[in-house]
């Protein structure tokens, strides 16, 4: 069964630092991974999608790669903004048009 | 949200009950999703859809029924209400296979069910 594990569960940053999410899978088999954002009471908004065979995907100031071999992903956010204070969430399917499996998130607070 | 309804978006019942939320798409997108969203365990899948009228179980499925008898609507049922699916349920959709965007899911806004 595959497993979505991302850390930490919680980040706090000041305002202009990079930082990096971290987001880990048990089965390296898979399909794609993505990226999502959810603001409180919100639904998730799909950030970016890297398939298998990429190693990374950009847009804007995100970028996501992938290491399938070691089961990692991580996302990397350049000069973070308060605007960018959200839980973040990976999911990984096995299939095209599969369901996804889920990380339970990262909290991230961008300080002013 | 653009192109996903759900209704209700919060609702109080009673152990018991039953109980049916609905998700509208716009998008004339294949694939249909119901997931539930709680704390310490995430976002679970509960039943999908690949097209009218086929369904499939996910991981958190007992206690639920589907049906989507046309492509813009995909109702989940809870037949018997009970407190353990207190929960915020989420619908999403994908136009599946081929392109990588095919894959991407969007998410309606939520649904808040709390059952007393």
């Amino acid at each position: 069964k595959q497993e979505v594990t991302q850390i930490p569960a919680a980040l706090s940053v000041p305002e202009g630092e990079n930082l990096v999410l971290n987001c880990s899978f048990t089965d390296s088999a898979i399909y794609n991974l993505q990226w999502f954002r959810q603001d409180p009471g919100k639904g998730l908004t799909s950030l970016l999608l890297i398939q298998s065979s990429q190693r990374e995907q950009t847009s804007g100031r995100l970028n996501a790669s992938l290491d399938k071999s070691s089961g990692r992903s991580t996302l990397y956010i350049a000069a973070s903004q308060p605007g960018d204070s959200a839980t973040y969430l990976c999911a990984v399917s096995l299939t095209s048009g599969s369901r996804l499996t889920f990380g339970e998130g990262t909290q991230l607070t961008v300080n002013p | 949200d653009a192109g996903i309804t759900q209704s209700p978006r919060h609702k109080v019942t009673e152990t018991g009950t039953p109980v049916t939320l609905r998700c509208h798409q716009t998008e004339n997108h294949r694939y249909m999703y119901w997931y539930r969203q709680d704390p310490g365990h995430g976002l679970r899948l509960i039943h999908y859809s690949y097209g009218v009228k086929d369904t499939d179980k996910g991981e958190v499925s007992d206690g639920y029924s589907v049906s989507r008898s046309k492509t813009e609507d995909f109702l989940l049922t809870l037949e018997s209400a009970t407190s353990s699916q207190t929960s915020v349920y989420f619908c999403a959709i994908s136009y599946g296979r081929g392109t990588s965007g095919a894959n991407v899911l969007t998410f309606g806004a939520g649904s808040r069910l709390t059952v007393l």
